[in-house]
């Protein structure tokens, strides 16, 4: 069974934190992905990776950084959390091939306080 | 620039029944791919369904179905004998393969999908 795991469910963290949304998944993928998703926004791209260290910006970067120190693994950081970062995290995954399926994570609701 | 439209916020169906929820979609690509995904209230967001723009047949996945139009750019999905369990979001999205940013979905707003006993 595909699995991508992130690490927390829910998250609550002082403004000027610096905060680390860690993903996991067991199924080799190259491409891994962070999206937030708001009411009214729908999903946005924050980063992705295609491969180990490697990664490239998505539609909104700005406040936020990616390690991929190891294929299995994409972290999101918060430099400073702020609270207009108060959303729900994705993370997803995705194998080479170009129609191969984005499969995502459970989520983590993070609230900056 | 590509888009996903999804015109119904919310929608209510009589369990048993069939139901289509609607997607629209925009790119000036040939080739590309259209997916949906049910999204529960604990928040994961389950894959359903693809389809790609070549395909002649629409997809199908059990209860799943896809109703695509390719001249009318929409792609429908339609679930039939409605169950409580499928009171979700259900999101449309697109990918295009010659979009440079290595597999980036678009996705519409959403529709709730609400099943009554």
């Amino acid at each position: 069974d595909v699995k991508v795991t992130q690490s927390s469910r829910y998250l609550v963290k002082r403004t000027g934190e610096k905060v680390f949304l860690e993903c996991v998944q067991d199924m080799d993928h190259e491409n891994m992905f962070w999206y937030r998703q708001d009411p009214g926004l729908g999903l946005r791209l924050i980063y992705f990776s295609y491969d180990v260290k490697m990664k490239e910006k998505g539609d909104i970067p700005e406040g936020y950084s990616v390690s991929r120190e190891k294929k299995e693994r994409f972290s999101l950081i918060l430099e400073s959390a702020s609270t207009n970062q108060t959303s729900m995290y994705l993370c997803a995954s995705r194998g080479g091939g170009s129609w191969n399926i984005q499969y995502f994570g459970a989520g983590t609701r993070l609230s900056v306080l | 620039a590509q888009k996903i439209t999804q015109t119904q916020p919310g929608m209510f169906v009589q369990e048993k029944e069939a139901v289509t929820l609607d997607c629209t979609y925009d790119t000036s690509d040939q080739s590309y791919g259209l997916f949906w995904y049910k999204q529960p209230s604990s928040g994961e967001m389950i894959f359903l369904i693809y389809q790609g723009s070549y395909d002649e047949q629409n997809a199908t996945e059990g209860r799943y179905s896809l109703n695509f139009q390719k001249a009318r750019k929409s792609a429908n999905l339609v679930i039939s004998a409605s169950q409580l369990g499928d009171s979700a979001m259900y999101f449309c999205a697109m990918r295009e393969l010659s979009y440079n940013q290595g597999g980036k979905l678009i996705f519409g707003q959403g529709t709730e999908l609400s099943v009554k006993p």
